[in-house]
């Protein structure tokens, strides 16, 4: 298993557009989550999935932005309408729900809104 | 806004000294980790510690959960340059989603 991974790495894109992020977790994982860091900061969550439901979200999470995991394995991240404000690292991390504990982060798709 | 405070924002020193970086709330944890982040990377967990006084040792990194459960540290001996990156900390959370909560991170840069 190579770990999670997130595509595209790094994203530009014009104030307005909409953007697509897909992230594929460890294969045996069931839990999935998305969160944003901005320059200077720690990540903050915005959204998690145990298989394909979705459980949690952020207030960080406006309704530009909607997360699916259709199956239960891999995630998509959609914003709406771009805005420069939006420009951040999407992270996304999987863990397997016994072990509760430990999260593991794929290397994240860089936005930028020009 | 950042529920987890970490200090200091900011670390550089050279190769072969000691530091330690603390993370510091006012409410109890249930757990707290410590992860590192390279630039242009997703964090990697370094350690996990849910017990009051607890003590874990990482080759040269010590990381210590303070008695009331509110605060931690982490203490590298003799840093090297590839110990450079940003130090996270992140508490769980009270739930069965263990949505993690982040402290704004110590960038530490070690110069040879």
């Amino acid at each position: 298993d190579t770990g999670v991974s997130q595509d595209p790495r790094h994203k530009i894109t014009k104030r307005g557009q909409n953007v697509t992020f897909r992230c594929d977790p460890i294969s045996e994982h069931n839990r999935l989550y998305w969160y944003r860091q901005t320059l200077g900061q720690g990540p903050e969550f915005l959204t998690y999935f145990q298989n394909e439901a979705q459980l949690e979200k952020s207030r960080l999470l406006s309704d530009r932005f909607s997360a699916e995991r259709p199956k239960g394995s891999f995630s998509t991240l959609e914003i709406q309408r771009t805005e420069q404000g939006d420009s951040a690292m999407y992270l996304c991390a999987s863990s397997y729900s016994i072990h509760n504990e430990k999260l593991f982060f794929g290397s994240g798709t860089q936005l930028s809104v020009l | 806004t950042q529920l987890l405070e970490q200090s200091p924002q900011f670390l550089s020193i050279q190769e072969g000294e000691n530091l330690t970086v603390y993370c510091n709330s006012s409410s109890v944890f249930s757990s707290l980790q410590w992860y590192r982040q390279e630039p242009g990377e997703g964090p990697v967990l370094l350690v996990t510690v849910v017990t009051g006084g607890e003590v874990k040792k990482l080759k040269r990194l010590t990381f210590q959960f303070g008695d009331a459960r509110k605060d931690s540290s982490l203490h590298i001996t003799a840093a090297q340059p590839g110990d450079t990156g940003l130090y996270l900390c992140a508490r769980g959370g009270n739930n069965a989603g263990n949505m993690l909560t982040f402290g704004g991170g110590t960038r530490l840069m070690v110069k040879p």
